[in-house]
């Protein structure tokens, strides 16, 4: 079982709806949660963290998680074309416990159609 | 603009060739990661150096090795370079405030 899963995607959703994306996580341990935004030949940019159950709402994006569940979420509102990008879930390395040291997934693209 | 400068951008080497990559950090950001990125993958953590030491190091071999200056730059060094050793490489400094991981633009190596 890999440490951090996504759906490769690619997702596609109409401008002005929401996009969902999804991440799991192998860790019980795990206290903390990050998702990265990474434009198409860019670098890996940090749009979201969460630290407790719940919901976290920053704009247009809420980050979901469900400790019990080892789920965490994104969810983008009245999706842009510019949301147009891979969305990366990270998580502290299990082994390491240190939130510097971080296992990604592999990413979902995303796509905001006009 | 996350402060975090790398060079060179691109490069193409052949196998069993060495390799220096570069990164420059925010000034008071003591931990520096460094992150493979191959195509369609997500970053893969190589190693961490605090404070100029090695504190962390991911499933690479040892021909995968670093250093950290007191002037918050730091290389990477990667010997007989292997063809799947092409992706695009990352420097990531930490703010010691938020814990927050800022990342360079990454050098995008090729190997032939």
């Amino acid at each position: 079982q890999k440490e951090v899963e996504q759906n490769s995607g690619p997702l596609s959703v109409p401008e002005g709806a929401i996009a969902s994306l999804n991440c799991t996580y192998s860790d019980r341990g795990s206290q903390s949660f990050f998702w990265y935004r990474q434009y198409s030949g860019k670098s890996p940019e940090l749009i979201m963290s969460i630290y407790s159950n719940g919901d976290k709402e920053d704009g247009r994006f809420t980050a979901q998680l469900n400790k019990a569940s080892q789920y965490v979420s994104l969810l983008i509102r009245d999706s842009q074309p510019s949301d147009s990008a891979t969305y990366l879930c990270a998580v502290p390395h299990p082994r390491r416990g240190s939130a510097r040291q971080l296992t990604f997934g592999s990413g979902t693209q995303l796509t905001v159609l006009p | 603009e996350t402060g975090v400068t790398q060079s060179p951008t691109h490069l193409i080497k052949t196998r069993g060739q060495q390799v220096t990559l570069r990164c420059s950090s925010q000034s008071g950001h003591n931990t520096v990661s460094w992150y493979q990125q191959a195509l369609g993958q997500g970053p893969q953590f190589i190693f961490q150096y605090y404070r100029e030491e090695e504190n962390g190091r991911g499933n690479f071999p040892p021909r995968f090795s670093g250093l950290q200056f007191p002037n918050y730059s730091s290389e990477l060094n990667v010997n007989a370079l292997e063809l799947d050793d092409s992706a695009l490489y990352l420097c990531a400094s930490r703010s010691e405030g938020t814990g927050e991981l800022f990342f360079g633009e990454g050098s995008r190596l090729t190997v032939l």
